[in-house]
Protein backbone atom coordinates (compact mmCIF):
# COMPACT_ATOMS: atom_id res chain seq x y z
CA UNK A 1 0.00 0.00 0.00
CA UNK A 2 0.97 3.29 -0.47
CA UNK A 3 2.23 5.11 2.29
CA UNK A 4 3.97 8.29 3.82
CA UNK A 5 5.60 8.38 7.03
CA UNK A 6 7.08 11.23 9.23
CA UNK A 7 7.90 9.96 12.03
CA UNK A 8 8.73 13.35 14.14
CA UNK A 9 5.19 15.03 15.24
CA UNK A 10 7.69 17.99 16.84
CA UNK A 11 11.27 18.90 15.96
CA UNK A 12 12.50 21.52 17.89
CA UNK A 13 15.94 23.23 16.66
CA UNK A 14 17.67 26.57 17.94
CA UNK A 15 18.05 29.82 15.35
CA UNK A 16 21.31 28.96 12.89
CA UNK A 17 20.94 25.40 13.40
CA UNK A 18 20.51 22.37 10.48
CA UNK A 19 17.07 21.19 10.11
CA UNK A 20 16.57 17.88 8.98
CA UNK A 21 12.49 16.50 8.31
CA UNK A 22 12.31 13.29 7.83
CA UNK A 23 10.03 11.28 5.58
CA UNK A 24 9.90 8.04 4.12
CA UNK A 25 7.30 5.99 1.82
CA UNK A 26 5.91 3.17 0.47
CA UNK A 27 5.39 3.14 -3.52
CA UNK A 28 5.65 0.60 -6.34
CA UNK A 29 7.14 2.41 -9.19
CA UNK A 30 8.47 5.74 -9.76
CA UNK A 31 7.12 8.41 -7.01
CA UNK A 32 6.47 11.75 -7.22
CA UNK A 33 7.13 13.52 -4.04
CA UNK A 34 6.25 17.10 -2.91
CA UNK A 35 6.85 18.75 0.41
CA UNK A 36 4.21 21.14 1.72
CA UNK A 37 4.49 23.98 4.25
CA UNK A 38 1.23 25.46 6.38
CA UNK A 39 2.54 28.78 8.35
CA UNK A 40 0.24 29.77 11.42
CA UNK A 41 -2.96 31.27 9.54
CA UNK A 42 -1.83 30.14 6.23
CA UNK A 43 -3.24 27.88 3.56
CA UNK A 44 -1.53 24.75 3.04
CA UNK A 45 1.51 26.01 -0.05
CA UNK A 46 3.97 23.98 -2.16
CA UNK A 47 7.45 24.05 -0.97
CA UNK A 48 9.03 21.67 -3.43
CA UNK A 49 9.04 19.20 -5.66
CA UNK A 50 11.59 16.53 -6.28
CA UNK A 51 11.32 16.81 -10.28
CA UNK A 52 12.11 20.52 -9.88
CA UNK A 53 14.89 19.57 -7.95
CA UNK A 54 15.10 23.33 -6.89
CA UNK A 55 16.11 24.67 -3.51
CA UNK A 56 13.34 27.18 -1.96
CA UNK A 57 13.93 29.31 0.95
CA UNK A 58 17.22 27.42 1.38
CA UNK A 59 15.21 24.09 1.79
CA UNK A 60 16.31 21.04 -0.58
CA UNK A 61 15.30 17.33 -0.79
CA UNK A 62 16.55 14.57 -2.42
CA UNK A 63 14.91 11.36 -3.34
CA UNK A 64 16.80 8.26 -2.47
CA UNK A 65 14.86 5.31 -3.60
CA UNK A 66 17.14 2.93 -2.11
CA UNK A 67 15.74 4.33 1.28
CA UNK A 68 12.84 5.24 0.09
CA UNK A 69 13.41 8.51 1.90
CA UNK A 70 12.36 12.04 0.71
CA UNK A 71 13.90 14.26 3.62
CA UNK A 72 13.87 18.09 3.53
CA UNK A 73 17.03 19.68 4.92
CA UNK A 74 17.97 23.12 5.36
CA UNK A 75 21.66 24.22 6.66
CA UNK A 76 20.44 26.98 9.08
CA UNK A 77 17.63 27.43 10.39
CA UNK A 78 15.15 30.84 10.51
CA UNK A 79 12.66 31.62 13.00
CA UNK A 80 10.02 32.18 10.23
CA UNK A 81 10.63 28.58 9.12
CA UNK A 82 8.78 27.39 12.14
CA UNK A 83 5.43 25.86 10.71
CA UNK A 84 3.87 22.34 10.19
CA UNK A 85 5.75 20.56 7.28
CA UNK A 86 3.86 17.72 5.16
CA UNK A 87 5.36 15.23 2.84
CA UNK A 88 3.26 14.43 0.13
CA UNK A 89 3.49 11.32 -2.50
CA UNK A 90 1.25 11.61 -5.85
CA UNK A 91 -0.75 8.94 -6.53
CA UNK A 92 -2.81 7.94 -9.80
CA UNK A 93 -6.43 9.35 -9.83
CA UNK A 94 -4.80 12.80 -8.76
CA UNK A 95 -4.52 11.48 -5.38
CA UNK A 96 -1.93 13.12 -2.68
CA UNK A 97 -0.89 11.02 0.20
CA UNK A 98 0.25 12.92 2.68
CA UNK A 99 2.43 12.29 5.96
CA UNK A 100 0.71 12.78 9.38
CA UNK A 101 3.10 16.06 9.40
CA UNK A 102 6.17 17.16 11.35
CA UNK A 103 6.14 20.65 13.64
CA UNK A 104 8.93 22.80 12.76
CA UNK A 105 10.02 25.07 16.02
CA UNK A 106 13.10 27.36 15.61
CA UNK A 107 13.45 29.04 18.66
CA UNK A 108 15.52 32.30 19.31
CA UNK B 1 -4.82 37.50 -6.78
CA UNK B 2 -7.31 35.43 -6.29
CA UNK B 3 -6.37 31.88 -4.81
CA UNK B 4 -8.80 29.14 -4.17
CA UNK B 5 -11.56 30.02 -2.19
CA UNK B 6 -13.73 27.78 -0.02
CA UNK B 7 -17.00 28.60 1.67
CA UNK B 8 -18.65 28.55 4.26
CA UNK B 9 -15.39 28.96 6.68
CA UNK B 10 -16.70 27.25 9.42
CA UNK B 11 -19.96 25.64 9.91
CA UNK B 12 -21.71 23.46 12.86
CA UNK B 13 -24.09 20.92 11.84
CA UNK B 14 -25.99 18.52 14.33
CA UNK B 15 -25.81 14.44 13.85
CA UNK B 16 -28.17 13.28 10.89
CA UNK B 17 -28.20 16.64 8.86
CA UNK B 18 -26.49 17.40 5.38
CA UNK B 19 -24.09 19.51 4.67
CA UNK B 20 -22.53 21.22 1.66
CA UNK B 21 -19.72 22.82 1.00
CA UNK B 22 -18.41 24.96 -2.07
CA UNK B 23 -14.94 25.49 -3.26
CA UNK B 24 -14.33 27.86 -6.51
CA UNK B 25 -11.21 27.21 -7.99
CA UNK B 26 -8.21 29.71 -9.54
CA UNK B 27 -9.37 30.67 -13.17
CA UNK B 28 -8.14 28.29 -15.90
CA UNK B 29 -7.50 25.58 -13.23
CA UNK B 30 -9.87 22.17 -14.14
CA UNK B 31 -8.94 20.40 -11.62
CA UNK B 32 -10.60 20.07 -7.82
CA UNK B 33 -9.81 17.92 -5.38
CA UNK B 34 -11.50 17.61 -1.63
CA UNK B 35 -9.69 16.65 1.44
CA UNK B 36 -10.53 16.12 5.03
CA UNK B 37 -7.86 16.80 7.84
CA UNK B 38 -8.67 15.67 11.12
CA UNK B 39 -6.71 17.24 13.76
CA UNK B 40 -3.11 15.86 14.53
CA UNK B 41 -3.56 14.51 11.23
CA UNK B 42 -2.56 15.00 7.53
CA UNK B 43 -5.09 16.00 4.87
CA UNK B 44 -6.99 12.73 3.72
CA UNK B 45 -7.72 12.63 -0.09
CA UNK B 46 -11.57 12.81 -0.74
CA UNK B 47 -12.20 13.31 -4.46
CA UNK B 48 -10.87 14.85 -7.24
CA UNK B 49 -12.54 16.10 -9.80
CA UNK B 50 -11.52 17.14 -13.50
CA UNK B 51 -13.01 18.51 -16.75
CA UNK B 52 -16.44 17.97 -14.40
CA UNK B 53 -15.93 13.93 -14.19
CA UNK B 54 -14.51 12.01 -11.59
CA UNK B 55 -11.43 10.98 -11.55
CA UNK B 56 -10.02 9.73 -8.16
CA UNK B 57 -12.24 8.58 -5.25
CA UNK B 58 -10.30 7.87 -1.40
CA UNK B 59 -11.45 5.49 1.12
CA UNK B 60 -14.39 7.31 2.18
CA UNK B 61 -18.26 5.70 2.55
CA UNK B 62 -21.04 6.77 -0.05
CA UNK B 63 -22.48 9.35 2.49
CA UNK B 64 -19.63 11.69 0.61
CA UNK B 65 -19.99 13.03 -2.75
CA UNK B 66 -19.14 15.68 -4.99
CA UNK B 67 -19.62 17.32 -8.13
CA UNK B 68 -17.87 20.13 -10.93
CA UNK B 69 -19.84 22.16 -12.44
CA UNK B 70 -19.57 23.72 -15.93
CA UNK B 71 -17.57 26.58 -14.85
CA UNK B 72 -14.92 24.34 -12.86
CA UNK B 73 -16.21 25.15 -9.14
CA UNK B 74 -16.95 21.88 -7.08
CA UNK B 75 -19.63 21.18 -4.21
CA UNK B 76 -18.53 18.09 -1.22
CA UNK B 77 -21.83 16.82 0.55
CA UNK B 78 -22.14 14.97 3.10
CA UNK B 79 -25.05 13.09 4.22
CA UNK B 80 -26.27 11.85 7.80
CA UNK B 81 -23.47 13.39 9.25
CA UNK B 82 -21.32 11.35 12.19
CA UNK B 83 -19.87 13.03 15.12
CA UNK B 84 -16.57 11.88 13.53
CA UNK B 85 -17.25 13.88 10.24
CA UNK B 86 -15.86 17.05 12.37
CA UNK B 87 -12.84 17.70 10.83
CA UNK B 88 -10.98 20.75 8.44
CA UNK B 89 -12.19 20.21 4.42
CA UNK B 90 -9.44 21.74 1.97
CA UNK B 91 -10.48 22.10 -1.31
CA UNK B 92 -7.15 22.04 -3.93
CA UNK B 93 -7.30 23.32 -7.80
CA UNK B 94 -4.40 22.65 -10.12
CA UNK B 95 -4.32 23.26 -13.76
CA UNK B 96 -4.07 19.68 -15.26
CA UNK B 97 -5.61 16.11 -13.69
CA UNK B 98 -1.98 14.68 -12.98
CA UNK B 99 0.73 15.52 -10.58
CA UNK B 100 0.64 19.07 -10.99
CA UNK B 101 1.08 22.00 -8.36
CA UNK B 102 -2.35 21.45 -6.22
CA UNK B 103 -3.11 25.16 -4.54
CA UNK B 104 -4.82 24.83 -1.65
CA UNK B 105 -7.77 27.15 0.12
CA UNK B 106 -8.25 28.00 3.64
CA UNK B 107 -10.59 25.46 4.43
CA UNK B 108 -13.98 25.07 5.58
CA UNK B 109 -14.35 24.08 9.42
CA UNK B 110 -16.82 21.68 10.11
CA UNK B 111 -18.08 20.61 13.50
CA UNK B 112 -20.83 17.73 14.39
CA UNK B 113 -22.41 18.24 17.52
Amino acid sequence: AQRVTQPEKLLSVFKGAPVELKCNYSYSGSPELFWYVQYSRQRLQLLLRHISRESIKGFTADLNKGETSFHLKKPFAQEEDSAMYYCALYNQGGKLIFGQGTELSVKP
Amino acid sequence: DAGVTQSPTHLIKTRGQQVTLRCSPISGHKSVSWYQQVLGQGPQFIFQYYEKEERGRGNFPDRFSARQFPNYSSELNVNALLLGDSALYLCASSFGGGGTEAFFGQGTRLTVV
